[in-house]
């Protein structure tokens, strides 16, 4: 089956341009986490989804930072006013999320092949 | 706070074994994931553990100490191709991963 998907894989802007990453995650993953990963670096959570809603957005460095899932699918996260700072690669996570003891069994997640975004 | 602390970077060499450790502290805990990334790729996932012991699969094994907050990645009979960063993560009590850095691993011939 499709695993997770993300566009584009690379993204060139200029600073103060907005963007938009999308993530189509594995069908029926209820469960959407967005990170962003610099390079040499270990994952910096950014927000997390279950379903449609966001129960976490703790990790959203700055409001130029949002992000939205529609359909309890396709997410996209959108960054406002780019900054040479935001230049990083940007990874879609999903996963199953079940209830009781299959939570722990069901949290693995599945990664996108990730955004790569530059802005000059 | 929640911390996961793993060493930055370790060398090894073909055919060799090496042990990758990983301690964290978590609000709560359900089970500890090891992840590996090659350069450039998305990380996939290598091993999980929720009870004390070890856990192994193939040339790989995985261990947990609760009591200590400890765990450690065994890799043995080194091969090239598994020169990657192996990414440790906790799952809290709200069943969210808390991701450590990173262990870059070189592998020389």
């Amino acid at each position: 089956g499709a695993g997770v998907s993300q566009s584009p894989s690379n993204k060139v802007t200029e600073k103060g341009k907005d963007v938009e990453l999308r993530c189509d995650p594995i069908s029926g993953h209820t469960a959407l986490y967005w990170y962003r990963q610099s390079l040499g670096q270990g994952l910096e959570f950014l927000i997390y989804f279950q379903g449609n809603s966001a129960p976490d957005k703790s990790g959203l460095p700055s409001d130029r930072f949002s992000a939205e899932r529609t359909g309890g699918s396709v997410s996209t996260l959108t960054i406002q006013r780019t900054q040479q700072e935001d230049s990083a690669v940007y990874l879609c996570a999903s996963s199953l999320s079940g209830t009781g003891f299959f939570r722990v069994l069901y949290n693995e997640q599945f990664f996108g092949p990730g955004t790569r975004l530059t802005v000059l | 706070g929640q911390n996961i602390d793993q060493p930055t970077e370790m060398t090894a060499t073909e055919g060799a074994i090496v042990q990758i450790n990983c301690t964290y502290q978590t609000s709560g805990f359900n089970g500890l994931f090891w992840y590996q990334q090659h350069a450039g790729e998305a990380p996939t996932f290598l091993s999980y553990n929720v009870l004390d012991g070890l856990e192994e699969k193939g040339r790989f094994s995985s261990f947990l100490s609760r009591s200590k907050g400890y765990s450690y990645l065994l890799l043995k009979e080194l091969q090239m191709k598994d020169s990657a960063s192996y990414l440790c993560a906790a799952m809290d009590s709200n069943y969210q991963l808390i991701w450590g850095a990173g262990t870059k691993l070189i592998i020389k011939p």
